[in-house]
Protein backbone atom coordinates (compact mmCIF):
# COMPACT_ATOMS: atom_id res chain seq x y z
CA UNK A 1 0.00 0.00 0.00
CA UNK A 2 1.63 2.98 -0.93
CA UNK A 3 -1.27 5.69 0.38
CA UNK A 4 -0.68 8.80 1.52
CA UNK A 5 -3.91 10.99 3.33
CA UNK A 6 -4.27 14.51 3.51
CA UNK A 7 -7.28 16.63 5.35
CA UNK A 8 -9.12 18.74 4.64
CA UNK A 9 -9.19 18.29 0.48
CA UNK A 10 -10.18 21.78 0.25
CA UNK A 11 -9.90 24.61 2.67
CA UNK A 12 -10.80 28.31 2.39
CA UNK A 13 -9.78 30.32 5.22
CA UNK A 14 -9.42 34.48 5.77
CA UNK A 15 -6.43 36.01 6.35
CA UNK A 16 -7.09 36.16 10.28
CA UNK A 17 -8.32 32.39 10.40
CA UNK A 18 -5.96 29.55 12.09
CA UNK A 19 -6.35 26.24 10.27
CA UNK A 20 -4.18 23.33 10.04
CA UNK A 21 -3.32 20.43 7.37
CA UNK A 22 -3.33 16.70 7.88
CA UNK A 23 -1.31 14.34 6.43
CA UNK A 24 -0.93 10.49 7.79
CA UNK A 25 1.18 7.54 6.06
CA UNK A 26 1.11 3.99 7.25
CA UNK A 27 4.48 2.53 4.83
CA UNK A 28 7.07 2.98 7.99
CA UNK A 29 8.42 5.81 5.59
CA UNK A 30 11.02 7.77 7.90
CA UNK A 31 11.03 10.71 5.57
CA UNK A 32 8.19 13.43 5.28
CA UNK A 33 7.53 16.17 3.64
CA UNK A 34 5.64 19.16 2.41
CA UNK A 35 5.10 20.92 -0.84
CA UNK A 36 3.36 24.19 -2.22
CA UNK A 37 2.25 23.79 -6.26
CA UNK A 38 0.81 26.92 -7.87
CA UNK A 39 -1.04 26.47 -11.12
CA UNK A 40 1.45 25.36 -14.25
CA UNK A 41 4.18 25.17 -11.67
CA UNK A 42 6.35 22.77 -10.57
CA UNK A 43 5.56 21.58 -6.47
CA UNK A 44 8.20 23.77 -4.35
CA UNK A 45 9.87 22.14 -1.48
CA UNK A 46 8.60 24.23 1.90
CA UNK A 47 9.76 21.41 4.60
CA UNK A 48 11.61 18.15 5.53
CA UNK A 49 10.91 15.97 8.51
CA UNK A 50 13.53 13.01 8.48
CA UNK A 51 12.87 10.59 11.96
CA UNK A 52 10.34 13.26 13.36
CA UNK A 53 12.96 15.90 13.42
CA UNK A 54 12.84 18.83 10.84
CA UNK A 55 16.17 18.70 8.43
CA UNK A 56 14.84 20.89 5.94
CA UNK A 57 13.06 24.41 6.12
CA UNK A 58 13.38 26.07 2.95
CA UNK A 59 13.16 29.64 4.70
CA UNK A 60 9.22 29.35 4.63
CA UNK A 61 7.70 32.34 5.80
CA UNK A 62 6.57 31.83 9.69
CA UNK A 63 3.45 32.21 8.99
CA UNK A 64 3.40 28.22 8.02
CA UNK A 65 4.62 26.20 11.05
CA UNK A 66 5.05 22.52 10.57
CA UNK A 67 4.97 20.05 13.11
CA UNK A 68 5.27 16.13 13.48
CA UNK A 69 3.63 14.39 16.04
CA UNK A 70 5.31 10.82 15.32
CA UNK A 71 6.30 8.91 12.46
CA UNK A 72 2.83 8.77 10.90
CA UNK A 73 1.56 12.44 11.13
CA UNK A 74 2.64 15.28 9.31
CA UNK A 75 1.07 18.48 9.98
CA UNK A 76 1.11 22.32 8.80
CA UNK A 77 -0.26 24.99 11.08
CA UNK A 78 -1.45 27.83 9.09
CA UNK A 79 -1.99 31.16 10.83
CA UNK A 80 -2.23 35.01 8.77
CA UNK A 81 -2.18 33.72 5.75
CA UNK A 82 -1.91 36.25 2.53
CA UNK A 83 -3.93 35.59 -0.57
CA UNK A 84 -0.74 34.92 -2.53
CA UNK A 85 -0.43 31.22 0.21
CA UNK A 86 -3.74 30.04 -1.92
CA UNK A 87 -2.30 27.23 -3.62
CA UNK A 88 -2.48 23.38 -3.46
CA UNK A 89 -0.53 21.65 -0.37
CA UNK A 90 0.73 18.16 -1.01
CA UNK A 91 2.50 16.14 1.58
CA UNK A 92 4.86 13.18 0.64
CA UNK A 93 6.58 10.83 1.98
CA UNK A 94 9.50 8.13 1.39
CA UNK A 95 11.50 5.54 2.70
CA UNK A 96 14.20 6.24 4.93
CA UNK A 97 16.86 5.95 2.75
CA UNK A 98 16.51 9.41 0.57
CA UNK A 99 17.34 7.54 -2.77
CA UNK A 100 14.17 6.19 -2.82
CA UNK A 101 10.97 8.06 -4.53
CA UNK A 102 8.37 9.99 -2.52
CA UNK A 103 4.73 9.53 -2.65
CA UNK A 104 2.68 11.84 -2.86
CA UNK A 105 -0.65 12.27 -1.22
CA UNK A 106 -3.73 13.99 -3.16
CA UNK A 107 -3.24 17.73 -1.42
CA UNK A 108 -5.25 20.32 0.04
CA UNK A 109 -6.18 22.74 -2.18
CA UNK A 110 -6.48 25.99 0.02
CA UNK A 111 -8.21 29.23 -0.54
CA UNK A 112 -7.17 33.17 1.34
CA UNK A 113 -9.57 35.45 0.95
CA UNK B 1 21.25 27.82 -15.13
CA UNK B 2 17.85 25.88 -13.71
CA UNK B 3 19.06 22.80 -11.12
CA UNK B 4 16.77 20.43 -13.41
CA UNK B 5 15.35 21.71 -16.63
CA UNK B 6 12.44 20.26 -19.08
CA UNK B 7 11.23 21.40 -22.24
CA UNK B 8 7.70 22.56 -21.41
CA UNK B 9 5.93 21.82 -24.54
CA UNK B 10 3.00 21.81 -24.88
CA UNK B 11 4.04 18.63 -27.40
CA UNK B 12 0.85 17.87 -28.67
CA UNK B 13 1.25 14.08 -30.85
CA UNK B 14 -1.49 11.58 -32.49
CA UNK B 15 -2.33 8.64 -31.03
CA UNK B 16 -0.15 5.27 -31.61
CA UNK B 17 2.69 7.90 -31.90
CA UNK B 18 6.15 7.65 -29.96
CA UNK B 19 7.18 10.80 -27.72
CA UNK B 20 10.46 11.18 -26.32
CA UNK B 21 11.16 13.83 -23.55
CA UNK B 22 14.66 14.90 -21.85
CA UNK B 23 15.74 16.23 -18.72
CA UNK B 24 19.35 17.43 -17.63
CA UNK B 25 20.29 18.41 -14.36
CA UNK B 26 23.26 20.49 -12.84
CA UNK B 27 24.40 18.67 -10.04
CA UNK B 28 26.68 16.17 -10.34
CA UNK B 29 26.28 14.60 -7.19
CA UNK B 30 22.60 13.84 -8.01
CA UNK B 31 22.26 10.06 -7.06
CA UNK B 32 18.59 9.47 -7.98
CA UNK B 33 16.19 10.23 -10.64
CA UNK B 34 12.83 9.68 -11.23
CA UNK B 35 9.62 10.44 -13.87
CA UNK B 36 6.63 11.28 -12.17
CA UNK B 37 3.04 12.25 -13.80
CA UNK B 38 0.81 15.02 -12.85
CA UNK B 39 -2.60 14.92 -14.16
CA UNK B 40 -4.24 18.53 -14.18
CA UNK B 41 -5.29 19.44 -10.55
CA UNK B 42 -4.01 16.30 -9.51
CA UNK B 43 -1.20 15.16 -7.21
CA UNK B 44 1.92 13.55 -8.86
CA UNK B 45 2.33 10.10 -9.42
CA UNK B 46 5.67 7.89 -9.94
CA UNK B 47 5.58 6.97 -13.09
CA UNK B 48 9.18 5.11 -12.61
CA UNK B 49 12.73 5.58 -11.35
CA UNK B 50 15.90 5.84 -13.73
CA UNK B 51 18.59 3.41 -13.34
CA UNK B 52 21.92 3.95 -14.84
CA UNK B 53 21.31 0.61 -16.64
CA UNK B 54 18.38 2.09 -18.06
CA UNK B 55 14.65 0.27 -17.43
CA UNK B 56 11.37 -0.73 -19.14
CA UNK B 57 7.82 -0.66 -18.08
CA UNK B 58 5.63 -1.74 -20.65
CA UNK B 59 5.54 1.20 -23.25
CA UNK B 60 7.49 3.61 -21.04
CA UNK B 61 11.25 3.45 -21.23
CA UNK B 62 13.64 5.45 -19.11
CA UNK B 63 17.58 6.27 -20.07
CA UNK B 64 20.26 7.92 -17.95
CA UNK B 65 22.91 9.39 -18.79
CA UNK B 66 25.40 10.46 -16.22
CA UNK B 67 28.47 11.59 -18.55
CA UNK B 68 25.83 14.18 -20.21
CA UNK B 69 23.87 14.46 -16.53
CA UNK B 70 20.38 13.52 -18.09
CA UNK B 71 17.97 11.38 -18.60
CA UNK B 72 14.98 10.44 -20.78
CA UNK B 73 11.98 9.29 -21.02
CA UNK B 74 10.09 7.08 -23.98
CA UNK B 75 6.26 6.87 -24.28
CA UNK B 76 5.78 4.26 -27.36
CA UNK B 77 2.03 4.00 -28.67
CA UNK B 78 0.53 6.96 -26.72
CA UNK B 79 -2.44 6.50 -25.61
CA UNK B 80 -5.05 9.22 -25.03
CA UNK B 81 -4.58 8.68 -21.10
CA UNK B 82 -0.96 9.35 -21.51
CA UNK B 83 -1.71 13.31 -21.88
CA UNK B 84 -0.72 14.77 -18.82
CA UNK B 85 2.50 16.89 -17.43
CA UNK B 86 5.94 14.85 -16.76
CA UNK B 87 8.08 15.91 -13.75
CA UNK B 88 11.81 14.88 -14.21
CA UNK B 89 12.83 14.65 -10.36
CA UNK B 90 16.51 14.80 -9.24
CA UNK B 91 17.37 14.33 -5.81
CA UNK B 92 20.01 16.96 -5.06
CA UNK B 93 22.58 14.33 -3.44
CA UNK B 94 23.79 11.58 -1.86
CA UNK B 95 22.30 11.35 1.72
CA UNK B 96 19.98 14.45 1.32
CA UNK B 97 16.06 14.24 1.21
CA UNK B 98 16.14 17.29 -1.03
CA UNK B 99 14.07 16.46 -4.48
CA UNK B 100 13.97 18.96 -7.46
CA UNK B 101 11.99 19.37 -9.57
CA UNK B 102 11.98 20.15 -13.11
CA UNK B 103 9.20 22.78 -14.63
CA UNK B 104 7.35 19.34 -15.80
CA UNK B 105 6.84 18.93 -19.82
CA UNK B 106 3.33 18.79 -20.94
CA UNK B 107 1.97 15.96 -23.54
CA UNK B 108 -1.71 16.28 -24.87
CA UNK B 109 -2.08 12.79 -27.52
CA UNK B 110 -4.60 13.56 -29.64
CA UNK B 111 -7.33 11.13 -31.01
Amino acid sequence: DTEVTQTPKHLVMGMTNKKSLKCEQHMGHRAMYWYKQKAKKPPELMFVYSYEKLSINESVPSRFSPECPNSSLLNLHLHALQPEDSALYLCASSPKDPSYEQYFGPGTRLTVT
Amino acid sequence: RKEVEQDPGPFNVPEGATVAFNCTYSNSASQSFFWYRQDCRKEPKLLMSVYSSGNEDGRFTAQLNRASQYISLLIRDSKLSDSATYLCVVNAGSGTYKYIFGTGTRLKVLA
